[in-house]
């Protein structure tokens, strides 16, 4: 069974904070994802990854940047946390040019 | 932007019954997924159907595609109460490598 793991189920931040979230996948998948998801609007890209050391950009990167040093590892890094920043964190991961995505459990990282 | 949308927002059902929902989306594709999300956790890949295939199914569930009209429904037949969840479509569009852009979701509950 694939398995993707988040570092956090739940975490709570003060604004300003910098904040780290991993994910790491078991199956030596090349793409790996970034999400939040908000009522209301779904899931948006923050940013992904089709090999380590590798990175794009996605739907709304502001306020976040990542790192794939590892291709089983996807980090997220809030440089500094904000209240808008409140939200479900989504990692995934997929093979390439396979589409389907496997997901984490979610990290729901509430900043005050 | 949302690139699908789906329909209806929330549904509502008994057990046994049916259920219907819908997506929508505007620019050409090369495959449409389905996701099923339980209540805070992360997301679970239901069925994948490619731009030039019509109709799908597994098990319980019958995936159409009209690409003319830019939609797709996700039927579940004979609903259980485990059914009970957000059902997210995702489309990966043409030339958009192995991002997914997913939709604001259907919440659907079945009661016994």
């Amino acid at each position: 069974d694939v398995k993707v793991t988040q570092s956090s189920r739940y975490l709570v931040k003060r604004t300003g904070e910098k904040v780290f979230l991993e994910c790491v996948q078991d199956m030596d998948h090349e793409n790996m994802f970034w999400y939040r998801q908000d009522p209301g609007l779904g899931l948006r890209l923050i940013y992904f990854s089709y090999d380590v050391k590798m990175k794009e950009k996605g739907d709304i990167p502001e306020g976040y940047s990542v790192s794939r040093e590892k291709k089983e590892r996807f980090s997220l890094i809030l440089e500094s946390a904000s209240t808008n920043q409140t939200s479900m964190y989504l990692c995934a991961s997929g093979w390439d040019r396979n589409y389907e995505q496997y997901f984490g459990p979610g990290t729901r990282l509430t900043v005050t | 932007s949302q690139q699908g949308e789906e329909d209806p927002q929330a549904l509502s059902i008994q057990e046994g019954e049916n259920a219907t929902m819908n997506c929508s989306y505007k620019t050409s594709i090369n495959n449409l997924q389905w996701y099923r999300q339980n209540s805070g956790r992360g997301l679970v890949h239901l069925i994948l159907i490619r731009s030039n295939e019509r109709e799908k199914h597994s098990g319980r569930l019958r995936v159409t595609l009209d690409t003319s009209k830019k939609s797709s429904s996700l039927l579940i037949t004979a609903s259980r109460a485990a059914d009970t969840a957000s059902y997210f479509c995702a489309t990966a569009l043409t030339g958009g490598g192995n991002k997914l852009t997913f939709g604001t979701g259907t919440q659907l509950k079945v009661e016994l």
